[in-house]
């Protein structure tokens, strides 16, 4: 079956940088597109990052544009979300989400548990 | 960016009860909306594609409708299980925006 797993959460200090990992197992990872979502402590979700089957397109919300990178290593079925300059509204739990489709289609059908980022000095 | 609206942000309801939580979008998205299913402490779970494809294993009490700017989710028959956060969102466009959420109380 399909899994998503998370990690790479904590602590961190304003200014400074964490990476997220998602290792994808039960489907065939290098065929689908993938998205990171947060969500704030008691607050909605928001779509933060999408990116493409092949890694070629890449999509960010205009919160984290020029802050965070999304990424993947097909031949590990790994997703990364490279958080740089981080400031306090970064805290939230992360989720990576499966695409149905290959591109930034925007359904997302499977999702990871989450890993939480903290932003406090 | 496309704007998602819902409402109720809450409603409390009883086991039987029929239920339905509306979902405005700012602008056409045609039949481009989903509806997740979260619980506390859990990751969201898909539940409606495309306005109204049922996932599979969602149970048949769900039902999704709607196109254009207008859409909404039925829950046919409230169950002690369906306790959670309702959200929409639109994949018309980038960036993929979600509605603030419903919350169903039982």
């Amino acid at each position: 079956q399909v899994q998503l797993v998370e990690s790479g959460g904590g602590v961190v200090q304003p200014g400074r940088s964490l990476r997220l990992s998602c290792a994808a197992s039960g489907f065939t990872f290098s065929s689908y597109g993938m998205h990171w979502v947060r969500q704030a402590p008691g607050k909605g979700l928001v779509w933060v990052a999408v990116i493409s089957y092949d890694g070629i397109d890449k999509y960010y919300a205009d919160s984290v544009k020029g802050r965070f990178t999304i990424s993947r290593d097909n031949s590990k079925n790994t997703l990364y979300l490279q958080m740089n300059s981080m400031r306090v509204e970064d805290t939230a739990v992360y989720y990576c989400a499966k695409d149905r489709r290959r591109a930034a289609g925007g359904i997302f059908d499977y999702w990871g548990q989450g890993t939480r980022v903290t932003v406090s000095s | 960016d496309i704007q998602m609206t819902q409402s109720p942000s809450s409603l409390s309801a009883s086991v039987g009860d029929r239920v339905t939580i509306t979902c405005q979008a700012s602008q056409d998205i045609r039949n481009y909306l989903n509806w997740y299913q979260q619980k506390p402490g859990k990751a969201p779970k898909l539940l409606i594609y495309d306005a109204s494809n049922l996932e599979t294993g969602v149970p048949s009490r769900f039902s999704g409708s709607g196109s254009g700017t207008d859409f909404t989710v039925t829950i046919s028959s409230l169950q002690p299980e369906d306790t959670a956060t309702y959200y929409c969102q639109q994949f018309e466009s980038l960036p993929r925006t979600f509605g603030p959420g419903t919350k169903v109380d039982i």
